[in-house]
């Protein structure tokens, strides 16, 4: 069973870089799209963005000048930076696993972490 | 963007009632439609991938239909464990979307 865990600073000051790593176990990286989605009371469930297990990625345009995502396939890990962060940026962030067969859809999540911006 | 609404946003229910819940899109997504169900303080887990296809070991009470820009998710008889709130997703383009919730509550 593959399972995803979420690991970075609870608390990010506003203007700071939020990174957030995700630790894959139970399966190989390979081969399959992973996303990191957030969830705000004010905004619902949003996609922040994907990477594939080879590096290419792709963002949600609303946040794409402030994400980067990266892959670590050594480690089976992947990564999440937003920079100039505010207070609209606390949220529940959580990890996924996309698969693109049968359609695609996000059928493996981490448990969710909270970030909070505030000084 | 694609648009994701659904409706109603929470509804009450009794244990053993059927229930239904409303996804449209703001243009067609064929059949590139998710429905995910949420309890306080979990992940969403996946219910139903590709408008109708259930999801290995999601109860056979759940069930998923239409195709385009509406969609619905029916839970035949509702159970205890049911009690939660429910998201659709579309996957048809990025960036993916998904709709507000529809939080089912205990009447």
């Amino acid at each position: 069973q593959v399972q995803l865990q979420e690991s970075g600073p609870g608390l990010v000051k506003p203007s700071e870089t939020l990174s957030l790593t995700c630790t894959v176990s139970g399966g190989s990286i390979s081969n399959y799209f992973w996303s990191w989605i957030r969830q705000s009371p004010g905004k619902g469930l949003e996609w922040i963005g994907y990477i594939y297990y080879s590096g290419s990625t792709n963002s949600n345009p609303s946040l794409k000048s402030r994400v980067s995502i990266s892959v670590d396939t050594s480690k089976n890990q992947f990564s999440l930076r937003l920079s100039s962060v505010t207070a609209a940026d606390t949220a529940v962030y959580y990890c996924a696993r996309y698969t693109p067969m049968t359609l695609g859809n996000f059928d493996f999540w981490g448990q969710g972490t909270l970030v909070t911006v505030s000084s | 963007d694609i648009q994701m609404t659904q409706s109603p946003s929470s509804l009450s229910a009794s244990v053993g009632d059927r229930v239904t819940i409303a996804c449209r899109a703001s243009q067609s997504i064929t059949s590139n439609l998710n429905w995910y169900q949420q309890k306080p303080g979990k992940a969403p887990n996946l219910l139903i991938y590709g408008a109708s296809s259930l999801q290995s070991g999601v109860p056979p009470r759940f069930s998923g239909s239409g195709s385009g820009t509406d969609f619905t998710l029916t839970i035949s008889s509702l159970q205890p464990e049911d009690f939660a709130s429910y998201y659709c997703q579309q996957n048809y383009d990025t960036p993916w979307t998904f709709g507000q919730g529809t939080k089912v509550e205990i009447k």
